[in-house]
């Protein structure tokens, strides 16, 4: 394994649907972060785990939405009853120190 | 708080100019970490450089070279002879110390090399 990947790449979604997103880290990097990036901004902060601990969570992480990292090996994204404004790409990042590396991210519509 | 801005929304060139992209943070912290990363189509983002707020050498790495200033808290990026394969958004990045904090990421700057 030599990179960051995510599954799926693309998900297309009904309104209301709930949706299960994958990250798996470089192997042997401890932190693992979530991001969202909505069409021309940055990347934007949701959520960070050193190995299974979820350490911080952005205020954009709302309610309807919850990442897990068991046994501090790959990371999963929910997003329970999605709502429009949640189409976006949705990318993980996993580092050791300050040296990080992006999945190719996985791009939601939801419709 | 911190912030960095990219002030060049857009940019075209023609191949083989050179350009210089934007970067210019905010942060208290006296140790800090900045970044540039490429977004091709493709979506991905691509790791290009990491420079600590304690080395303030600039870098030279082929056609790519950064110009770090902290006396005007700048980072910019140069791309000499550009080539259509650098058309991109790049964004500039900055972590604040090295205990897992988040980055913050600039808005980006879209890179069009016209043939």
């Amino acid at each position: 394994d030599t990179g960051v990947s995510q599954d799926p790449r693309h998900k297309i979604t009904k309104r209301g649907q709930n949706v299960t997103f994958r990250c798996d880290p470089i192997s042997e990097h401890n932190r693992l972060y979530w991001y969202r990036q909505t069409l021309g901004q940055g990347p934007e902060f949701l959520t960070y785990f050193q190995n299974e601990a979820q350490l911080e969570k952005s205020r954009l992480l709302s309610d309807r939405f919850s990442a897990e990292r068991p046994k501090g090996s790959f990371s999963t994204l929910e997003i329970q009853r999605t709502e429009q404004g949640d189409s976006a790409m949705y990318l993980c990042a996993s580092t050791r120190n300050t040296e990080a590396f992006f999945g190719q991210g996985t791009r939601l519509t939801v419709v | 708080a911190q912030k960095v801005t990219q002030a060049q929304t857009e940019i075209s060139v023609v191949e083989k100019e050179d350009v210089t992209l934007d970067c210019v943070y905010e942060t208290r912290d006296t140790t800090y970490y900045l970044f540039w990363y490429k977004q091709p189509p493709s979506g991905e983002l691509v790791f290009l450089i990491r420079r600590n707020s304690f080395d303030e050498q600039n870098e030279i790495s082929g056609r790519y070279s950064w110009n770090f200033q902290k006396s005007t808290s700048s980072f910019n990026f140069t791309i000499t002879a550009s080539q259509v394969v650098d058309s991109a958004v790049y964004f500039c990045a900055l972590i604040w110390d090295n205990y897992g904090q988040n980055f913050v990421f600039g808005p980006g700057t879209r890179l069009s090399v016209l043939p």
